[in-house]
């Protein structure tokens, strides 16, 4: 199985600051790699698809990049309403299966 | 508008059983395949397998194969997750989402709102 090594598991920072968070494959898996968004008592919201496809109606600040092991989300400029733990995902159609990272908890400074 | 509506939270005893359901509205049932996972309190995402509603095939992650059926009715639009000879462990919200690309696995553009639970004595 493909395992997924997501870092930080936390991060504090302030409103407008730039944050990034890294997960790493075990496995080269292309650009199989998504990101979500999870707040508080509900369920996961698609971010970053493949990658680097930002879903539609997702602000233009959450930026996803990286192939092969080596992936990086970004939030351009930190705000209030992104206070989340979010998640990468990889999935493999030839297994098939899917494996998600530990998970980044941001909070406010 | 898609949505997947899940059933009530439960509290179980060990050694029972639970199912959970999902009801999906808003898009073709057999078309996309239907994905359970697990959210253990303070935790992060176990994906557990999925079911393909069309025929009834079943993919289960290793972690869960031996106590875990995934079925779906397509008279009722509804999947439903089974988890037998429950423990305290399996406390945790259970969520099913779609893979809307009509591959096994992918990005999970729909989810349930998610069912809480609780196995205890």
């Amino acid at each position: 199985d493909i395992q997924m090594t997501q870092s930080p598991s936390s991060l504090s920072a302030s409103v407008g600051d730039r944050v990034t968070i890294t997960c790493q494959a075990s496995q080269d898996i292309s650009n199989d790699l998504n990101w979500y968004q999870q707040k508080a008592g509900k369920a996961p919201k698609l971010l970053i698809s493949d990658a680097s496809t930002l879903e539609t109606g997702v602000p233009s600040r959450f930026s996803g990049s990286g192939s092969g092991t080596d992936f990086t989300f970004t939030i351009s400029g930190l705000q209030p309403e992104d206070i989340a733990t979010y998640y990468c995902q990889q999935y493999d159609n030839l297994s098939p299966s899917l494996t998600f990272g530990g998970g980044t908890k941001v909070e406010l400074k | 508008e898609v949505q997947l509506v899940q059933s009530g939270a439960e509290v179980k005893k060990p050694g029972t059983t639970v199912k959970i359901s999902c009801k999906v509205s808003g898009h073709t049932f057999t078309d996309y395949h239907m994905h359970w996972i697990q959210q253990a309190p303070g935790k992060g995402l176990d994906w557990m397998g999925l079911v393909d509603p069309h025929d009834g095939e079943t993919i289960y992650a290793e972690k869960f194969q031996d106590r875990v059926t995934f079925t779906a009715d397509t008279s009722t639009d509804t999947a439903y997750m089974e988890l037998n000879s429950l423990m305290s462990d399996d406390t945790a919200v259970y969520y099913c989402a779609t893979v809307s690309s009509g591959s096994y696995v992918g990005s999970f553009d729909y989810w349930g709102q998610g069912t809480l639970v609780t196995v205890s004595s």
